[in-house]
């Protein structure tokens, strides 16, 4: 499996934006990057997957690199509801089709 | 909205004994997992279901835990003996199954203390 890699913990404060970041240097054509949340006492939750384009919807935007070996997740405005784990997962499809998840980063948001 | 339920939410048990964990996706879901969580790590996949048929187990622990999707809707993931080892959050998900990258929905999991 493809692999990604995250920064253990983050800080924001609230209202600002947040920029979180995933290297995945050995993704295939095929892996579409996906990214859920996790938080506190909860299972994780969908939050946004793109593959070539940027991204956007209600929850966040994933900005994809034009070589694909990097993408961000941003907030546009942190709320203290945001504070979870934000996990990145490169997911192939097809035949290959999981979810991998990895440690993930841990975002705090200071009010 | 649908959710994925799963009981019971919390668990205790003591080594050696049986315990068992229900999950009931979202109906119409066709793919359905089960995951292990330790503490202060990501979910691990145990055990992937296209309908009643396991489509990855590679990572469940065939010498005590068991899992089965009879009808291809509900499911059950079955530990025995339990060992102290397997205190976790075991998280149960579901989505359409067309396995063209959709949205997989979680449940709250089930909190397992062995004792």
């Amino acid at each position: 499996d493809a692999k990604t890699t995250q920064p253990n913990s983050m800080e924001s404060n609230e209202e600002e934006p947040v920029h979180l970041p995933c290297n995945h240097s050995t993704i295939s054509g095929t892996d579409y990057i996906h990214w859920y949340r996790q938080l506190p006492s909860q299972g994780p939750e969908y939050v946004i997957h793109g593959l070539t384009s940027n991204v956007n919807n209600r929850m966040a935007s994933l900005a994809i690199a034009e070589d694909r070996k990097s993408s961000t997740l941003i907030l546009h405005r942190a709320t203290l509801r945001d504070a979870a784990v934000y996990y990145c997962i490169l997911n192939s499809g097809g035949s290959n089709y999981k979810l991998t998840f990895g440690k993930g980063t841990l975002l705090t948001v200071n009010p | 909205e649908a959710e994925v339920a799963q009981s019971p939410r919390y668990k205790i048990t003591e080594k050696s004994q049986a315990v068992a964990f229900w999950c009931d996706p979202i109906s119409g879901h066709a793919t359905l997992y089960w995951y292990r969580q330790i503490l202060g790590q990501g979910p691990e996949l145990l055990v992937q279901f296209q309908d009643e048929s396991v489509v990855d187990d590679s990572q469940l622990p065939k010498d005590r835990f068991s899992a089965e999707r009879l009808k291809g809707v509900d499911s059950t993931l079955k530990i025995q003996p339990a060992e102290l080892g397997d205190s976790a959050m075991y998280l149960c998900a579901s989505d359409r199954g067309d396995r063209i990258n959709t949205e997989a929905f979680f449940g709250q999991g089930t909190r397992l203390t062995v004792v």
